[in-house]
């Protein structure tokens, strides 16, 4: 079974500096997709950014960007210039395309971002 | 993005009655939807994958009898609580992929806090 692991239950960042969450996970399939969702207190599940496992190339959306490491199962989230508006918990989560956006969620990590 | 429409995003009722929360495709036709259940302060667990047209798919532990699904159209599926306990007090969130495009995506609705006094 398809695990996602989150090491850090919370992470604090000084505004307009950079932080980095964490996040392995275990598959057998060679082709899926990765996913950092953000969750304010609205509850509102957020898409923040996406890799598919068959691109080399690290996707970067703005001001977030990731470090997917296929060999080591590692996708890392990095939040550059972090706001305050970032403050908010954030889930990695995993799927392949024959699990029709099934979405298999790590634990979470808590981002607190200081003023 | 495409849209998912959750209601109610608060819920109360008392034990031993039951509750339904719809959840809706806006935009576009969704043949699959994800119910995930959600406790405080913990991630979202999928309870059951709702089928437009056959019966859905609960996962290991999610009573069948107390969690009822029906995938009623293209654009619709509810979760039914029935015979509700203060231990189902917690918060509800549905998920449709959209794939149009060929691109696949996982949108979810606003997601429904229910309370069982």
């Amino acid at each position: 079974a398809q695990t996602v692991t989150q090491s850090q239950p919370e992470m604090s960042v000084q505004e307009a500096e950079t932080v980095t969450l964490s996040c392995t996970y275990d598959t057998s399939e060679s082709d899926y997709y990765l996913f950092w969702y953000k969750q304010p207190p609205s509850r509102q599940m957020i898409l923040v950014i996406r890799q598919e496992a068959y691109k080399q190339q690290n996707a970067t959306e703005n001001r977030f960007s990731v470090n997917f490491q296929k060999a080591a199962k590692s996708f890392s989230l990095k939040i550059s210039d972090s706001q305050l508006g970032d403050a908010a918990m954030y889930f990695c989560a995993y799927t392949t395309y024959n699990a029709g956006n099934m979405l298999t969620f790590g634990g979470g990590t808590r981002l607190m971002v200081k003023p | 993005g495409a849209v998912v429409s959750q209601h109610p995003s608060r819920v109360i009722c008392k034990s031993g009655t039951s509750v339904k929360i719809e959840c809706r495709s806006l935009d576009f036709q969704a043949t699959t939807m994800f119910w995930y259940r959600q406790f405080p302060k913990q991630s979202l667990m999928l309870m059951a994958t709702s089928n437009e047209g056959s019966k859905a798919t609960y996962e290991q532990g999610v009573e069948k009898d107390k969690f009822l699904i029906n995938h009623a159209s293209l654009t619709l599926s509810t979760l039914t609580v029935t015979s509700a306990h203060p231990e189902d007090s917690s918060f509800y969130i549905c998920s449709a992929p959209d794939r149009g495009g060929g691109n696949t995506e996982a949108f979810f609705g606003q997601g429904t806090r229910l309370t069982v006094v």
